[in-house]
């Protein structure tokens, strides 16, 4: 079974503009988690998306915004960016059963704001 | 809130050698999991080794288990026979029911393997 993908695998941008990330998880997992990982944060918790609704969010201001496909991809999307956005964004599939999750994690696209 | 606690912000080994990293959590939930993920120099997160709260008995992967103490919420990590791509960061995390989608992870241990 093919991982979670993610493209771009690298981006440059400049402060203002905006910034769309693409994530495939594995085939099944209809959940789809974002976390944002800087050297100063760690890991942080973005949202999450299932059946195409966002089912949880953490506390991130609303530059952050993503929304998940009927075929589970999901887009997160940063607008107005700034310098401090620059990190590596990751992105995870699980299956969603009952209970608690295993997550899978994509590769991760570095975004770089200059 | 669930918490994920690692005390030792980096570690080395002696290649062959066997290495332990710790981790605590704190929750009041019952029904949660726990992970160690890997994150070498290429950054990608990978899966090493799951447990589930509910089991007694320590899981193990090839040369990766851990010590799960569930009362003191405790869960390390030993690395067995060290080799030298083991060299990453390792995370602790922690999952449960009350959070959709989140994984709640500790800030990571650098192990460097030395030849």
């Amino acid at each position: 079974k093919a991982g979670v993908t993610q493209t771009p695998r690298y981006l440059i941008k400049t402060r203002g503009q905006q910034v769309t990330l693409s994530c495939s998880p594995i085939s099944g997992h209809r959940s789809v988690s974002w976390y944002q990982q800087t050297p100063g944060q760690g890991l942080q918790f973005l949202f999450e998306y299932f059946s195409e609704t966002q089912r949880n969010k953490g506390n991130f201001p609303g530059r952050f915004s993503g929304r998940q496909f009927s075929n589970s991809r999901s887009e997160m999307n940063v607008s107005t960016l700034e310098l401090g956005d620059s990190a590596l964004y990751l992105c995870a599939s699980s299956l969603v059963g009952s209970g608690p999750e295993t997550q899978y994690f994509g590769p991760g696209t570095r975004l770089l704001v200059l | 809130a669930q918490t994920v606690t690692q005390s030792q912000p980096e570690m080395s080994v002696q290649e062959a050698e066997t290495v332990t990293l710790s981790c605590t959590y704190d929750t009041s939930e019952n029904n949660y999991y726990l992970f160690w993920y890997k994150q070498p120099p290429s950054r990608q997160m990978i899966l090493v080794i799951r447990q589930e709260a509910y089991k007694q008995q320590n899981a193990t992967e090839n040369r990766f288990s851990v010590n799960f103490q569930k009362a003191a919420k405790s869960f390390s990590l030993k690395i067995s026979d060290s080799q030298l791509g083991d060299t990453a960061m390792y995370f602790c995390a922690f999952s449960d029911n009350t959070n959709a989608g989140k994984s709640t992870f500790g800030d990571g241990t650098t192990l460097t393997v030395k030849p």
